[in-house]
């Protein structure tokens, strides 16, 4: 597609539930990124993919994280058992090269 | 770990002042720097990127500057008009890692 294509737009969901956030990368861009923007912050690496690879993903910040890519396109975050200071906006990017990151609109995810 | 701070956090100007964001590094072996900007309830867009082998580039309005000997870089944005208003973020990395590191962000309002 034109752009980075993420969705859910919005995702409200109650404590203890798992939660699916998609991310279509822009054809082509073999590097796709996760990050969190949580309110008033900065944005927070999560994980990166190279191709269906991810070599870094130190910035899952537990175990409750998890992220696939496949066929080296979508890419899907996977949080179980949220909790509320999970509540952030959920960024995907992608790029051709290291530089030039094309980011989505973003998943804002709400934890009640 | 690459560090970024951004300052000034907010910053408020009249339409047609100039807006200067300012932004620190600390890994040295960064070497490539780019600004967004995010609008309200968008994902950041790359406004203008530098990389260290040079000391400005300028975009119509907009213009970079980097120091590598001091390790800071600057936004300056001329003529500002209330479109401008936003949350803009720099950020560095350099090319032999992938992902890039942020600063906090600084939300500019330009008043008509």
């Amino acid at each position: 597609g034109a752009g980075v294509s993420q969705s859910p737009s919005n995702k409200v969901t109650e404590k203890g539930k798992d939660v699916e956030l998609r991310c279509d990368p822009i054809s082509g861009h073999t590097a796709l990124y996760w990050y969190r923007q949580s309110l008033g912050q900065g944005l927070e690496f999560l994980i990166y993919f190279q191709g269906n690879s991810a070599p870094d993903k130190s910035g899952l910040p537990s175990d409750r994280f998890s992220a696939e890519r496949t066929g080296g396109s979508v890419s899907t975050l996977t949080i179980q058992r949220t909790q509320q200071e999970d509540s952030a906006v959920y960024l995907c990017a992608s790029s051709l090269d290291r530089s030039g990151y094309t980011f989505g609109s973003g998943t804002r995810l709400t934890v009640v | 770990g690459e560090n970024v701070e951004q300052h000034p956090s907010t910053l408020s100007v009249q339409e047609g002042d100039s807006a200067v964001i300012k932004c620190t590094y600390s890994d040295s072996a960064s070497n490539y720097f780019p600004w967004y900007k995010q609008e309200l309830g968008k994902g950041p867009q790359l406004i203008i990127d530098i990389r260290s082998n040079v000391g400005e580039k300028k975009d119509q309005r907009i213009a970079v500057t980097l120091n590598k000997t001091a390790k800071h870089f600057s936004l300056h944005i001329t003529e500002t008009q209330p479109e401008d208003s936003a949350v803009y973020f720099c950020a560095a990395t350099y090319s032999g890692y992938s992902t890039l590191t942020f600063g906090k962000g600084t939300m500019l309002l330009v008043s008509p």
